[in-house]
């Protein structure tokens, strides 16, 4: 079956400009999570979302917005992008509504560089 | 919150040894713990996970121990291949958790990552 699917796989934008990545989970998977990969930081977690409600959220500004259609694609978007922003944006899926009970799936990721 | 502490940063071993990657957590109401591979240009993927009710599980080569009184897994993989070469990051998360600011839900907190490379 599909894994998960983000797009695109590379982007550049310039500071101060907004970007939106997409994500579709595998089939049947209602829960998305969104993570941050950097060198410095490692894995952050973003926010996580099930049924087009964010149910959790992590520590991140609010330029850093998500949201899930009803198909469970999920898109999220930086605003006023910062050089800072530059990282590995990693989506995961699972199918159970406690979405750690049968585990994560990840994509391959989107790889941004704010110049 | 939780936070997750992973040793060694990286790891050489000779192909057909042993290695041994070690991570302490926080939270003692973390009750899930996963292990993932990351290889060059490709996301995490999962290779085995432990629940808080269970002091180990192996999978072939691979296998994870808890203890859950020092707050330590462990991840353990024999017969080591070139092929196992990659970045390995432990996780630990709460199954239906519900924090005072919120819930568990979909967040993983991830250890630094091992870099492991297997020597021909």
């Amino acid at each position: 079956k599909a894994g998960v699917t983000q797009t695109p796989r590379y982007l550049i934008k310039t500071r101060g400009q907004q970007v939106t990545l997409s994500c579709s989970p595998i089939s049947g998977h209602r829960s998305v999570s969104w993570y941050q990969q950097t060198p410095g930081q490692g894995l952050q977690f973003l926010f996580e979302y099930f049924s087009e409600t964010q149910r959790n959220k992590g520590n991140f500004p609010g330029r850093f917005s998500g949201r899930q259609f009803s198909n469970s694609r999920s898109e999220m978007n930086v605003s006023t992008l910062e050089l800072g922003d530059s990282a590995l944006y990693l989506c995961a899926s699972s199918r159970s509504l406690d979405s750690a009970f049968y585990g994560y799936t990840f994509g391959s990721g989107t790889r941004l560089t704010v110049v | 919150g939780e936070n997750v502490e992973q040793h060694p940063s990286t790891l050489s071993v000779q192909e057909g040894d042993s290695a041994v990657i070690k991570c302490t957590y926080s939270d003692s109401a973390s009750n899930y713990f996963p292990w993932y591979k990351q290889e060059l240009g490709k996301g995490p993927q999962l290779i085995i996970d432990i629940r808080s009710n269970v002091g180990e599980k192996k999978d072939q080569r691979i296998a994870v121990t808890l203890n859950k009184t020092a707050k330590h897994f462990s991840l353990h993989i024999t017969e080591t291949q070139p092929e196992d070469s990659a970045v390995y990051f432990c996780a630990a998360s709460g199954i239906g958790m519900r924090g005072a600011g919120g819930t568990s839900y979909g967040k993983l907190t991830f250890g630094q990552g091992t870099i492991l490379t297997v020597h021909p």
